[in-house]
Parts: C-alpha cells; structure tokens; sequence
C-alpha cells in the first residue's frame, strides 16, 4: 500500500537554527500539507500546497515558515529561525483527486528545538 | 464554542463491548467530516469519512446529524487493537485545512 514517507524521524536544533523537514507523498496525489502536533495537544493544520503553491496557510503559517515542492516528488517544510515553541511533531499529509479530502498521513518528525 | 469539540475520556472497555463516541462542530456551514484513530506517538490514520446518510465499515459505524451538528462513532465487539484516540475532523474551507478534536481515548482491556 502506496505511503508518505518523512525523514528525518527525529530532528535536534538551537534555537534560531534552520530546519528542513522532508515529505515523499503518495506518488499519483496532487495536494499536500503540514500539520503539527505539541505534545499532548491536537493536530493543528499550518499550510496546504497544490500545482505549486500555497492554497491555505493558518495563522501558525508565519514569515518564519516556507513550503517547497523542489522535483517531483519532495515536498519540505523549511523553518527559518527555530523558537522553543516550534518544537513538536510535524506530520506530512497528502491526498488525490480522486478524493480531494482524504488526507493519509506520514509517520512525522519530531523537532526538538533547545 | 470550540471548532471541534469530543469527550477526553479515556473510555475503558472490556473486549466485546460496543462504545460510541461523540463530537460536536461550530461551524454548520462545514461539509465534509472524518474519524481518524490515532497510536500514541503516531500519525493519525484516516478510519472513515462520514457522510449524511451515515456509513458502516465492518465494526464500525458513524453518524452525522446536521441539525445538531454532532458526529458519532460506534464501534462494535471491540479488539484490543482498537485501542488508541479516536479524532473527530472536519473539514473547513475548501482547500483541505482540517480541523481535529483533540480525540477521545479508548482503552479495551481483555
């Protein structure tokens, strides 16, 4: 059964560090996204991304924050300048034109920000 | 009025029972609703969509009543394995922002 896949699994930054979270989609979908998850609390949605752009992004989304699709099939999550607060698992999403709404999940990345 | 909101539980269930959980939303213009299950430490994982006229998926069975804006899963002969939280989704807009319940916490014991 087709996966995403994220790497890396677990990601240790200092604060105002740089990080590039990585996602392989579905192969054959179209539409992608980030959410979040502190520890202990919900599943919160940060940006979608479909035919090479932005179609939603929340408030977490800030200018700290950058989404790239670089070839065909990665898609990043970029975080500029790392806070204590950024530390959480990041999940990658992605679903199919088929049914746009159905989103299949990666297994995440835990960033820890020190 | 929370977006998404569910009971925290945890529920604690012997193997066989049936347990129903239940959700309610804000937003009544919201089309389009989901139960994903989701391990501790895991990705969640989608279980079912939900659709008006409800739905059954072999143990599994979920509901939606507009009016009321309340959602509901119930699951039959409940497994060990169907311990993990159960998340009440709904989807806002029209560009895939999912909005997730913090989940309801199910434990089967044997």
């Amino acid at each position: 059964e087709p996966e995403v896949t994220q790497t890396p699994s677990h990601q240790v930054t200092q604060m105002g560090q740089e990080v590039i979270l990585r996602c392989v989609p579905i192969s054959n979908h179209l539409y992608f996204y980030w959410y979040r998850q502190i520890l202990g609390q919900k599943v919160e949605f940060l940006v979608s991304f479909y035919n090479n752009e932005i179609s939603e992004k929340s408030e977490i989304f800030d200018d700290q924050f950058s989404v790239e699709r670089p070839d065909g099939s990665n898609f990043t999550l970029k975080i500029r300048s790392t806070k204590l607060e950024d530390s959480a698992m990041y999940f990658c999403a992605s679903s199919g034109k088929d049914n746009l709404y159905e989103q299949y999940f990666g297994p995440g990345t835990r960033l820890t920000v020190t | 009025r929370k977006e998404v909101e569910q009971d925290p539980g945890p529920f604690n269930v012997p193997e066989g029972a049936t347990v129903a959980f239940n959700c309610t939303y804000s937003n009544s213009a919201s089309q389009s609703f989901f139960w994903y299950r989701q391990d501790c430490r895991k990705e969640p994982k989608l279980l079912m969509s939900v659709y008006s006229s409800g739905n059954e998926d072999g143990r599994f069975t979920a509901q939606l009543n507009r009016a009321s804006q309340y959602i509901s899963l119930l699951i039959r002969d409940s497994k060990l394995s169907d311990s993990a939280t159960y998340l009440c989704v709904v989807l806002k807009g029209s560009q895939g922002n999912l909005i997730f319940g913090k989940g309801t916490k199910l434990s089967v014991k044997p």
